[in-house]
């Protein structure tokens, strides 16, 4: 079983639409979490983190839920530069950004 | 440059060459990460410097891969013997410090034949 998996989609969506990326992780003592963005032939960039109590950033809305070793990501109001593939990330150590551990990418297109 | 600048952008190496990969961080990141990137999956880590030090090369592979950061900043990756297997995105990413958010390069982008 891989440590961090992600439905690889791909998610189609129009313009407009609200997608939810979902994510699981195996390691329960795992600390911090993330969303990166990948853009195809390009580099992952960091696109938030997740903290327990969810948080928001304009558009996406990340959620943590501990106890069922999940991890979700929803973006509202897609926008066309919001085409990219999602990775998710896990970190098990508190504090470093030691060894993060990446899903496949869950791959969004979002249609005119 | 402002970011983590890697090079070659892209390599062919027939099977059995030896290739250097070259990185370098943003100016003043202790921090350096390796990851290997195949076709359609996210990055895996290969290694981790502190400075000079290799902290953890546990994600190598194989005796074929070695890393170095002798003075600190400019890494190398280099893998011996080159395998059809190998061929993959090589990422270099750094963070000023063990904390703290990476910032990737492009990626070096290897073929084997």
């Amino acid at each position: 079983r891989k440590e961090v998996e992600q439905d690889p989609g791909p998610f189609n969506v129009p313009e407009g639409a609200t997608v939810a990326f979902n994510c699981t992780y195996s390691n329960s003592a795992s600390q911090s979490f993330f969303w990166y963005r990948q853009d195809c032939r390009k580099e992952p960039k960091l696109l938030m983190s997740v903290y327990s109590s969810g948080n928001e950033d304009g558009r996406f809305t990340a959620q943590l839920n501990r106890a069922s070793q999940y991890i979700s990501l929803l973006i509202r109001d897609s926008k066309l530069s919001d085409s990219a593939t999602y990775l998710c990330v896990v970190n098990p150590t508190r504090g470093s950004a030691r060894q993060l551990t990446f899903g496949s990418g869950t791959q969004l297109t979002v249609l005119p | 440059g402002a970011g983590v600048s890697q090079s070659p952008r892209y390599k062919v190496a027939k099977r059995g060459q030896d290739v250097a990969l070259r990185c370098d961080p943003i100016s003043g990141h202790v921090s350096l990460f390796w990851y290997q990137q195949a076709l359609g999956q996210g990055p895996e880590f290969l290694t981790y410097f502190q400075n000079e030090a290799q902290l953890d090369k546990s994600g190598l592979p194989s005796d074929r891969f070695f890393a170095e950061r002798p003075e600190g900043s400019v890494s190398t990756l280099k893998i011996q013997r080159t395998q059809q297997e190998d061929s993959a995105v090589y990422l270099c990413a750094s963070s000023l410090a063990a904390l703290g958010e990476l910032f990737f390069g492009e990626g070096s982008r290897l073929t084997v034949l």
